[in-house]
């Protein structure tokens, strides 16, 4: 059974950093590219990033560029999501999803990151 | 103008049929891209669907009943989510989204309430 496990949310202050977790289980995690996607509270879906699973290609909305950065350990089973420079506009429960050539086919429970000041 | 444009609700009746559009801006194709549907119900995580580039391209989500389909209407340049035969379980949230200059892009979703 796919599972993906999202952590390190929590409270953050405007210009703050954290680093998002995601630990995959019961498939090959070396063969997929995964993705990170959030839901601000209320809102809709937003794509975050996305990384190839080789790690050769990365991928991230505009909102986030050069603010955030996507990483994987294949040999941990692990994806991650470096955030920099966090805006309140940030706040959103972040999904991590395993990306089947387009369709993000299984996604963790996720976990909420709030930026406030 | 946003990329993806969903209608932000639509009610329908147990039984009955409901159509969930997804209409891409101006400038833009449908028939060159896949759609694919994700359904959301409150405080759970999306669940894929399935996706439609066309008859002969198109993909079901693992364990989601036939009754959900999808099409696309050239006319109306919109990548269309058909759901047969409505229960109440269907009521929930409903995403499309495409691959578009190097990003994934979701609409903004459409509530279905099935009353």
């Amino acid at each position: 059974e796919v599972q993906l496990v999202e952590s390190g949310g929590g409270l953050v202050q405007p210009g703050g950093s954290l680093r998002l977790s995601c630990a995959a289980s019961g498939f090959t995690f070396s063969t997929y590219w995964m993705a990170w996607v959030r839901q601000a509270p209320g809102k809709g879906l937003e794509w975050v990033a996305n990384i190839k699973y080789d790690v050769s290609d990365k991928n991230y909305v505009d909102s986030v560029k050069g603010r955030f950065i996507i990483s994987r350990d294949n040999a941990d089973n692990s994806l991650y999501l470096q955030m920099n420079s966090l805006r309140a506009e940030d706040t959103a429960v972040y999904y991590c999803a395993r990306d089947s050539g387009g369709a993000l086919d299984n996604w963790g429970q996720g976990t909420l990151l709030t930026v406030f000041s | 103008q946003a990329v993806l444009t969903q209608p932000s609700s639509l009610s329908a009746s147990p039984g009955a049929s409901a159509s969930l559009t997804c209409t891409l801006r101006s400038g833009l194709n449908v028939g060159t891209y896949g759609i694919f549907w994700y359904q959301q119900k409150p405080g759970s995580p999306p669940q894929y669907l399935l996706s439609y580039k066309s008859d002969s391209d198109k993909q079901q989500g693992s364990g989601v009943p036939s009754r959900f389909s999808g099409s696309k209407d050239a006319s109306a340049n919109a990548g269309i989510l058909l759901i047969s035969g409505l229960q109440s379980e269907d009521e929930a949230d409903y995403y499309c989204m495409i691959w578009h200059s190097s990003a994934w892009v979701f609409g903004g979703g459409t509530k279905l309430t099935v009353l």
